[in-house]
């Protein structure tokens, strides 16, 4: 079972660039959320989905759009990228419920230059 | 504001137990997760408390005293694979999941 993969998992983008990142999970779970990680800070969530048509702001959305045609793809995208927004991202799912675990994919460093 | 408090890093020795606290002020509370997270890789459930007490899993346990805002994951019987980040995260009354920035653990032979 693949579980949750993301694409690229890497990527060097040039600022001003538009680019996005691929999220695909194959558990049929509702939820899907997309984080960015960095050094000395919690994961923090940048847009979710709690079922397919659906999708909410998190606490740093700005700079970021999410669409969720299907249960399985979440993609994330950055219409113009700034350095600000070179991070390690996490894509996450969950079952049904707001208290199930979430797991995570491999994740995708993005650098902006 | 919602905040999660936790070491930025503890060493331990291998076999030894450590202790990882954790404290947190959300709005609202729907449950605690502990996550661990390996160098380079994605975090990983470990546990989930959302009653007050001990919930034990094998080596690793979780505690959660919701009246003082704190949990602790313990882990005893260190082993070098237990060498990861460990990420503390409150689900509040948005049912969103805040997160602390993660303890280091640095086990040593």
């Amino acid at each position: 079972t693949a579980g949750i993969t993301q694409a690229p998992t890497s990527q060097i983008l040039a600022a001003g660039r538009s680019m996005t990142l691929r999220c695909t999970q194959d558990m049929r779970h509702n939820a899907m959320y997309w984080y960015r990680q960095d050094l000395g800070l919690g994961l923090r969530l940048i847009h979710y989905s709690n079922t397919a048509g659906t999708t909410g702001k998190g606490e740093v959305p700005d700079g970021y759009s999410v669409s969720r045609a299907n249960t399985d793809d979440f993609p994330l995208t950055l219409a113009s990228a700034v350095p600000s927004q070179t991070s390690v991202y996490f894509c996450a799912s969950s079952d049904s419920g707001a208290l199930a675990e979430q797991f995570f994919g491999p994740g995708t460093r993005l650098t902006v230059l | 504001g919602q905040n999660i408090d936790q070491p930025t890093e503890m060493t331990a020795t291998e076999g030894a137990i450590v202790q990882i606290n954790c404290t947190y002020q959300t709005s609202g509370f729907n449950g605690l997760f502990w996550y661990q997270q390996h160098a380079g890789e994605a975090p990983t459930f470990l546990s989930y408390n959302v009653l007050d007490g001990l919930e034990e899993k094998g080596r690793f346990s979780s505690f959660l005293s919701r009246s003082k805002g704190y949990s602790y994951l313990l882990l005893k019987e260190l082993q070098m694979k237990d060498s990861a980040s460990y990420l503390c995260a409150v689900m509040d009354s948005n049912y969103q999941l805040i997160w602390g920035a993660g303890t280091k653990l640095i086990i040593k032979p």
